[in-house]
């Protein structure tokens, strides 16, 4: 298979301050991945494609200027979560696809971000 | 627009039952399929997929999935259900064109539960 990590795996921060969350692809490189918010038993939502070398693609309804992604290697791609505020607590996802076709996708355990 | 529907929320079967996991579909075109299983505390894992050939696909843990045109769907299968399978499974799709391209949606998740 592929593995993708994600850090940290949890993290509290105050309201008002940027959290980063890094997703990396550990035995393949990836030229896109995706970021998504979990809720609690609910399912996941897409909120940006990350591409290696350009500027990623946010879906309709995601701030691009809260949540900033940059994608500057095949293998990392960073989330941070500025000026954080507690609606934005959740447990954030990453994936990526293999090169090649095979299309499934290999997730990150996730990172779970609380914001008091 | 493509769109995933789990009927489910809730799946109960004894072990050593057989147990089905249902799902549906709407896309355009061809659909590639997924269903995808977390369990507690742990990322999405990668079960099995349909992309095209036999409409019966055998994937991982003794799991498989059937896919259906007529009817779109593509539920999950097993033939005698462990206890070690419960989990939250998610049947996605994976669109081809316009700005779904590469992306996929997931349905909302059915909880599986065996009870021993």
């Amino acid at each position: 298979g592929a593995v993708v990590s994600q850090h940290p795996s949890w993290v509290i921060c105050k309201s008002g301050t940027s959290v980063k969350i890094e997703c990396r692809s550990l035995d393949f490189q990836a030229t896109t991945m995706f970021w998504y918010r979990q809720f609690p038993k609910q399912s996941l939502m897409l909120m940006a494609t990350s591409n290696e070398g350009s500027k990623a693609t946010y879906e309709q309804g995601v701030e691009k200027d809260k949540f900033l992604i940059n994608h500057a290697s095949l293998t990392l791609s960073t989330l941070t979560v500025t000026s954080a505020h507690p609606e934005d607590s959740s447990f954030y996802i990453c994936s990526a696809s293999r090169p090649g076709g095979s299309y499934e996708q290999y997730f990150g355990p996730g990172t779970r971000l609380t914001v008091t | 627009a493509q769109s995933v529907a789990q009927p489910e929320d809730q799946v109960n079967v004894a072990e050593g039952n057989p147990l089905t996991v249902k799902c549906t579909y709407s896309v355009s075109g061809n659909p590639y399929l997924f269903w995808y299983v977390q369990y507690p505390n742990r990322g999405l894992q990668f079960l099995l997929k349909y992309i095209t050939g036999d409409n019966l696909v055998k994937g991982s843990y003794g799991f498989e999935a059937e896919f259906n045109k007529s009817q779109t769907s593509f539920h999950l299968k097993k033939p005698s259900a462990l206890v070690s399978d419960s989990a939250l499974y998610f049947c996605a799709v994976r669109g081809l064109y316009n700005t779904n391209a590469g992306k996929s949606t997931f349905g909302d998740g059915t909880t599986l539960t065996v009870k021993p």
